[in-house]
């Protein structure tokens, strides 16, 4: 499949679980990032990778880790999260100084 | 710090009517601005940016530096219009710089 792909699309876990999230893009981008988007708040950029290396974390707790093994994936990894963690968890790519393409997200529900 | 405001949380006109979504910033740089569309069950994708000066689907956005602001605009609206629409900010221009500040979004609904 072409475009970002995110898997599962929808998650339910317990807060003492361990869980992960997956991105996949076959666009050639160099870039990815971690967004969550929850209810009240605008998009929250998380994490931006850049050829595999990490140039933003903004200030996420350390219960999400990320890992980005190559500049095709992305993941996400849950540990110990609360139930303010629910939210929908977008991933996207880009070329350099280029726009981003979405995948459709991942509906975590932490209980 | 970047900030982008959408002063609407919700705005909805009638089929044919001019539609103007409201976008502010807060960057005191030269900031690349883009407004980013979510039609119903789709992804987010981008509608526009400044750079390309483009019309898209009928709407167009002007920088304005002096108010700072980068509205959305169409002259005549059509019921496919209705969507989430969210204006989005990265700081400067060139290769070496990712982040992308959004807006809280403004639901569009367009009424037959």
């Amino acid at each position: 499949e072409t475009g970002v792909t995110q898997t599962p699309r929808h998650l339910v876990m317990g807060m003492t679980n361990k869980k992960s999230l997956k991105c996949e893009q076959h666009l050639g981008h160099n870039a990815m990032y971690w967004y969550k988007q929850s209810a009240k708040k605008p998009l929250e950029l998380m994490f931006v990778y850049n050829f595999k290396e990490q140039t933003e974390n903004n200030s996420v707790p350390s219960r999400f880790s990320p890992e980005c093994p190559n500049s095709s994936h992305l993941f996400l990894h849950l540990h110990t999260l609360q139930p303010e963690d629910s939210a929908l968890y977008l991933c996207a790519s880009s070329p350099p100084a280029g726009e981003l393409f979405f995948g459709e997200g991942s509906r975590l529900t932490v209980l | 710090a970047q900030r982008v405001t959408q002063p609407e949380k919700l705005l909805s006109v009638f089929k044919g009517a001019p539609v103007e979504l409201k976008c502010n910033y807060s960057y005191s740089g030269s900031p690349e601005l883009f407004w980013y569309v979510q039609y119903s069950r789709q992804r987010l994708q981008l509608l526009l940016r400044h750079i390309s000066r483009e019309s898209i689907k009928g709407f167009t956005a002007d920088l304005n530096k002096g108010e700072t602001s980068f509205h959305l605009k169409k002259p005549f609206a059509q019921e496919e219009d209705s969507a989430m629409y969210y204006c989005a900010l990265r700081r400067g221009s060139g290769g070496s710089n990712y982040k992308l500040t959004f807006g809280k979004g403004t639901l569009l609904t367009v009424n037959p």
